[in-house]
């Protein structure tokens, strides 16, 4: 069983680029968040996708988008990157209908801007 | 605003001894909380959670202690062992209408000693 998969692990740009982030739920689950995690720091909820919707969103600037395919898979995208958006980036799976705290999280992806 | 925090930033334990990791919280209408570990180059890990209709929790070596009183909980991990080396994160749980969004804390790390 196939756990939450998340592409690339790490990756460097430079500010003003445009970063984009991948993610593929746990099998069997509907919904995906997106965490940012700095260093030394604990996560922090960026948005929520169900049905292709973004169902929730966390406080971060509209520079911070997503998108959520049929399959359930997932996509972070970050516009015109300052270096404070430096950090791991997180997915967590869930079902949406599910009422539980036990989010499935994958190994992030380390972004690093100069 | 709502938060959760950690007391201690670092936890020092003897192989085989008990860790207790404690955790405050604001917000006096929360009502679910999570533990969360994690290793270093991975997600976080769900450990345990606790409702506010309960006080105590427990689960495989670990007990999660809730003080509603003092708005205050704790994890106790029993025998501690070297793979328990981790930071760990309590989280506060999502609301029913949004099953993805945690608030974590800021975590401790937890070094067990040989």
């Amino acid at each position: 069983d196939a756990g939450v998969t998340q592409s690339p692990t790490h990756l460097i740009k430079t500010r003003g680029q445009q970063v984009t982030l991948r993610c593929s739920p746990k099998s069997g689950h509907d919904t995906v968040s997106w965490y940012q995690q700095a260093l030394g720091q604990g996560p922090q909820f960026i948005f929520q996708y169900y049905e292709e919707e973004e169902r929730q969103r966390g406080n971060f600037p509209d520079r911070f988008s997503g998108h959520q395919f049929p399959n359930y898979s997932s996509e972070l995208n970050v516009n015109a990157l300052l270096l404070g958006d430096s950090a791991l980036y997180l997915c967590a799976s869930s079902m949406y209908r599910i009422y539980t705290g036990e989010l499935f999280f994958g190994e992030g992806s380390r972004l690093t801007v100069l | 605003g709502e938060s959760v925090g950690l007391h201690l930033p670092t936890l020092s334990v003897q192989e085989g001894d008990n860790s207790i990791i404690n955790c405050a919280y604001s917000n006096s209408a929360s009502d679910y909380f999570i533990w969360y570990k994690q290793e270093s180059g991975k997600g976080p890990q769900f450990i345990i959670d606790i409702r506010s209709n309960m006080d105590k929790r427990q689960g495989q070596r670990v007990t999660v202690l809730l003080n509603k009183t003092v708005k205050h909980l704790s994890l106790q991990i029993a025998a501690t062992q070297p793979g328990d080396s981790a930071v760990y994160f309590c989280a506060e749980g999502p609301p029913p209408s949004n099953t993805g969004k945690l608030i974590f804390g800021q975590g401790t790390t937890l070094q067990v000693k040989p």
